[in-house]
């Protein structure tokens, strides 16, 4: 069963800001929060993970609820480019098969409008 | 530093035949696994290891075999295919850490008549 939900689509204008949803309610204190995106005719590539706090790179930032049940997958400013599938996983921290039977859903697939 | 590299990039099996995908990474990474993605499905689980001689099945491990002699290789061997094996297919590899991330090859696309 689903450890994670997300719309199946979203939407948005080329050079706003988009955020990205992600519910796991039933996350354990040990879990990595994992966002990955797919472009088209690719595999999967990783964009960020977390833990607690909230988490900046150069591709992203990632807003996780106080409570961790949810985050959020933030990109300042959408290009074209950015027009992919969306997939956020949880990851255990302490090893074990929940850590390795890595569950990945439909996603979310992000429209970019030029 | 190639990353994960899959081979090959495009396959036509006839049912009944076999063949084997070929998968490897060059990051000294223990874990490796295999998905495949049908059109409009996310990723699904095949098969997985955390080291070598280590294997482990996945959510959809019916009709696959692998096997981890080297850190370095994890092969996907289909021994005898089926149409409903018609996917494309997915390496991945990552440290064993809970927060490591998953580093994926670029796909073979499988289509089985």
């Amino acid at each position: 069963d689903a450890k994670t939900t997300q719309p199946n689509s979203m939407e948005s204008n080329e050079e706003e800001p988009v955020h990205l949803p992600c519910n796991h309610s039933t996350i354990s204190g040990t879990d990595y929060i994992h966002w990955y995106r797919q472009l088209p005719s690719q595999g999967p590539e990783y964009v960020i993970h977390g833990l607690t706090s909230n988490v900046n790179n150069r591709m992203a930032s990632l807003a996780i609820a106080e409570d961790r049940k949810s985050s959020t997958l933030i990109l300042h400013r959408a290009t074209l480019r950015d027009a992919a599938v969306y997939y956020c996983i949880l990851r255990d921290g302490t090893g074990g098969g929940s850590n390795y039977k890595l569950t990945f859903g439909k996603g979310t697939l992000l429209t970019v409008n030029p | 530093n190639a990353g994960v590299t899959q081979t090959p990039k495009f396959q036509v099996l006839k049912t009944g035949q076999s063949m084997t995908l070929q998968c490897a990474q060059d990051m000294n990474h223990e874990y490796m696994s295999w998905y495949r993605q049908d059109p409009g499905m996310g990723l699904r689980l095949i098969h997985y290891s955390v080291g070598a001689g280590i294997t482990d099945q996945g959510e959809v491990p019916n009709g696959y075999n692998v096997s981890r002699s080297t850190t370095e290789d994890f092969p996907l061997r289909l021994l005898s295919a089926a149409p409903s094996q018609t996917s494309v297919y997915f390496c991945a590899s990552s440290y064993i850490r809970g927060n490591s991330p998953l580093h994926f090859g670029n796909g073979t696309r499988l289509t089985v008549t």
